[in-house]
């Protein structure tokens, strides 16, 4: 079946410093989805992107989906505190549905001050 | 406008009682999900609803996960019985079908402890 997998599964880093997670499909993707779920809380939508080779940001967060379409990649710019949480992301099913998402197992981002 | 709500937020209960966890939709929403959470395995569907039908039910784990959708704005999730291999967190989550996006919106979750 399809498998979305994620690296590296913890990152910790100095307050500043920069962050990259990566996800890989084992399918070709429509589109692709990134998610934060802050400790205790529940995943929130970030962004999708849609085309091959998309690049989006929103302030410190850069994303990318690959030429492929089977990768993508979230970068973080300087970090802070408030960027702690677990990052996901998530592809619709191949086959199926297109509302039916597969998460990747996240990445767990902690930043010490 | 509120968004995904669901009930209790925290459940203790012991090994071979039921548990019926509930959840509200964002309204206008015609898509529903129930998701567990655990660390070992990660976020996994569990069913989806569409215009309160169950359409892909292959995620509940066994015959002792039931789901019911009776109208657009309620649903549930039982277990019964339930085991302690049971506790997780589970998240219900809504969206428009056909809508641009696919965009899911969670709700707060509940967290399932069974001793």
């Amino acid at each position: 079946g399809q498998q979305v997998m994620q690296i590296p599964q913890y990152q910790h880093v100095q307050e500043g410093e920069d962050f990259t997670t990566y996800c890989n499909s084992s399918t070709t993707l429509s589109n692709i989805q990134w998610y934060k779920q802050r400790p205790g809380g529940h995943p929130v939508f970030l962004i999708q992107l849609v085309k091959s080779g998309e690049v989006k940001k929103q302030k410190r967060l850069t994303f990318q989906f690959g030429e492929a379409k089977k990768n993508s990649s979230l970068h973080i710019t300087a970090t802070q505190t408030t960027d702690v949480g677990t990052y996901f992301c998530a592809g619709p099913r191949s086959g199926g549905s297109n509302y039916k998402l597969t998460f990747g197992k996240g990445t767990l981002l902690t930043v010490n001050p | 406008d509120a968004g995904v709500i669901q009930s209790p937020r925290h459940e203790v209960t012991e090994m071979g009682q039921e548990v019926t966890l509930r959840c509200k939709p964002i309204s206008g929403h015609n898509s529903l999900f129930w998701y567990r959470q655990t660390m070992m395995r990660g976020l996994e569907l569990l069913i989806y609803f569409n215009n309160n039908v169950p359409i892909d039910d292959s995620g509940m784990p066994e015959d002792r996960f039931s789901a019911k959708m009776p109208n657009a704005s309620f649903s549930t999730l039982k277990i019964q019985p339930s085991e302690p291999r049971d506790s997780a967190v589970y998240f219900c989550a809504s969206n428009i079908q056909g809508h641009q996006t696919d965009t899911q919106y969670f709700g707060p979750g509940t967290r399932l402890t069974v001793l």
